[in-house]
């Protein structure tokens, strides 16, 4: 089976700080995964995702996360938060079989303080 | 850019009562996803589509669930007798390709479901 852990359900960050953002996963087999962040009254906007090859993906917005098979991880980070930040973000793995259901961990709130 | 849309946004019903949530994915997806969000907890799977039938369902989708896609653009998700526990948020995704293992699916804004 996949799961998803997120740590820290609520993470608060100065404007103009990093912003990382823990994402742990379990796997039998090569896992695809994803960072989805969700506005308020928003849906689920894909940040990037890793499927194969580069360890360090790139996504919107400025953030970027590192596959780390050996750590079974792939946190979130941005050098510097905005404002417009402020949001809650999804970590997610595909699940085993081929009809590409995500399995999601909790979630974490970020806020960004002025 | 296209998008996905859920109707109603929000859904107020009584115990026992049917509801239909409603979809349209982006016109050239071919894979379709429900989820649903019950407040303070994880998104959880509840069911994909494909080629008009049901490819997989999770635990939660039982006899009271149901998904059609009746008209090659609406995509629905009905539950038969609602109960307090289906109160969630309910998510609808799209996905464009056939191996959906990788592919991206953009949510929908979600339909908020209150069961009395």
């Amino acid at each position: 089976a996949q799961s998803v852990t997120q740590l820290g359900s609520h993470v608060s960050v100065s404007e103009g700080a990093l912003v990382l953002l823990r994402c742990n996963y379990s796997s039998s087999v090569p896992p695809y995964l994803f960072w989805y962040v969700q506005y308020p009254n928003q849906g689920l906007q894909l940040l990037l995702k890793y499927t194969t090859g580069a360890t360090l993906v790139k996504g919107i917005n400025g953030f970027e996360a590192e596959f780390k098979k050996s750590e079974t991880s792939f946190h979130l980070t941005k050098p510097s938060a905005h404002m417009s930040d402020a949001a809650e973000y999804f970590c997610a793995v595909s699940g085993s079989g081929n009809t590409g259901k995500l399995i999601f961990g909790q979630g974490t709130t970020l806020q960004v303080k002025p | 850019e296209p998008e996905v849309t859920q109707t109603p946004s929000h859904q107020v019903t009584q115990m026992g009562q049917e509801v239909i949530l409603r979809c349209v994915p982006i016109s050239n997806h071919l894979y379709f996803y429900w989820y649903r969000q019950i407040l303070g907890q994880k998104v959880e799977f509840l069911v994909s589509f494909y080629n008009n039938e049901i490819s997989e369902k999770s635990e939660i989708f039982d006899d009271q669930f149901s998904v059609e896609r009746p008209d090659g653009s609406n995509f629905t998700l009905k539950i038969r007798s609602t109960k307090l526990e289906d109160s969630a948020m309910y998510f609808c995704a799209s996905g464009k390709s056939a191996s959906g293992l990788q592919e991206t699916q953009y949510f929908g804004p979600g339909t908020r479901l209150l069961v009395l």
